[in-house]
């Protein structure tokens, strides 16, 4: 079944600190990819995604590739800053389908 | 900016006792959905919903659990008989039209305890 496998956190960088965040999948068929973020008190909301291979998804200075030969959809920002501080999910969803499937999430915290 | 809204932000409850939690969705949004996250675990799919009826179920969504949309403007989960591993963050969402390549929309979620 389709599942998707997030890089352990909590992550915790200062200002300025270069980003990756780790996601790999696993489907049937050929997924949709995406990256939630949830800041504190908040919903989960889409920052950026990614509907077939070799699409690059950005957002706010965050870019992930849909990358089908490893299966991977990794997260990366070249600087981060404080505000970037949240938790973010790596989420597939089937094309045609109902239904999101996430992963775990990492908080990520950056300090000044 | 439309928002989907969730209330409670936090309901505590005892074991057997049946809670409802409650979701406005975005206004245009036909699809809805129930999520939940296990402290440390997943963000797990629960339940879809379209045009007045549940259009997809996960395993998790056994017959303690049921959904409505009793106004054309609220969007509830019920757990009839709410047991310890009940306890979870539950969000509610709501999309346009089918998931696949769109965007969920999420509320802020309700944090479940039951005690």
């Amino acid at each position: 079944g389709d599942s998707v496998t997030q890089m352990e956190g909590p992550v915790t960088l200062s200002e300025e600190a270069f980003l990756t965040i780790n996601c790999t999948y696993t489907a049937t068929g050929y997924p949709s990819l995406f990256w939630y973020v949830q800041y504190p008190g908040e919903g989960l909301q889409l920052l950026l995604k990614a509907t077939k291979a070799d699409d690059k998804g950005s957002n706010k200075g965050f870019e992930a590739t849909y990358r089908k030969e490893t299966t991977s959809f990794h997260l990366e920002k070249g600087s981060v800053q404080v505000s970037d501080s949240a938790v973010y999910f790596c989420a597939l969803s089937e094309t045609g389908a109902n239904n999101l499937f996430f992963g775990t999430g990492t908080r990520l915290t950056v300090i000044p | 900016e439309p928002e989907v809204t969730q209330t409670p932000s936090h309901q505590v409850t005892q074991m057997g006792q049946e809670v409802i939690l409650r979701c406005v969705p975005i206004s245009n949004h036909l699809y809805f959905y129930w999520y939940r996250q296990i402290l440390g675990q997943k963000v797990e799919f629960l339940v879809s919903f379209y045009n007045n009826e549940i259009s997809e179920k996960s395993e998790i969504f056994d017959d303690q659990f049921s959904v409505e949309r009793p106004d054309g403007s609220n969007f509830t989960l019920k757990i009839r008989s709410t047991k310890l591993e009940d306890s979870a963050m539950y969000f509610c969402a709501s999309c346009p039209e089918v998931a696949g390549t769109h965007e969920q929309y999420f509320g802020p979620g309700t944090r479940l305890t039951v005690t």
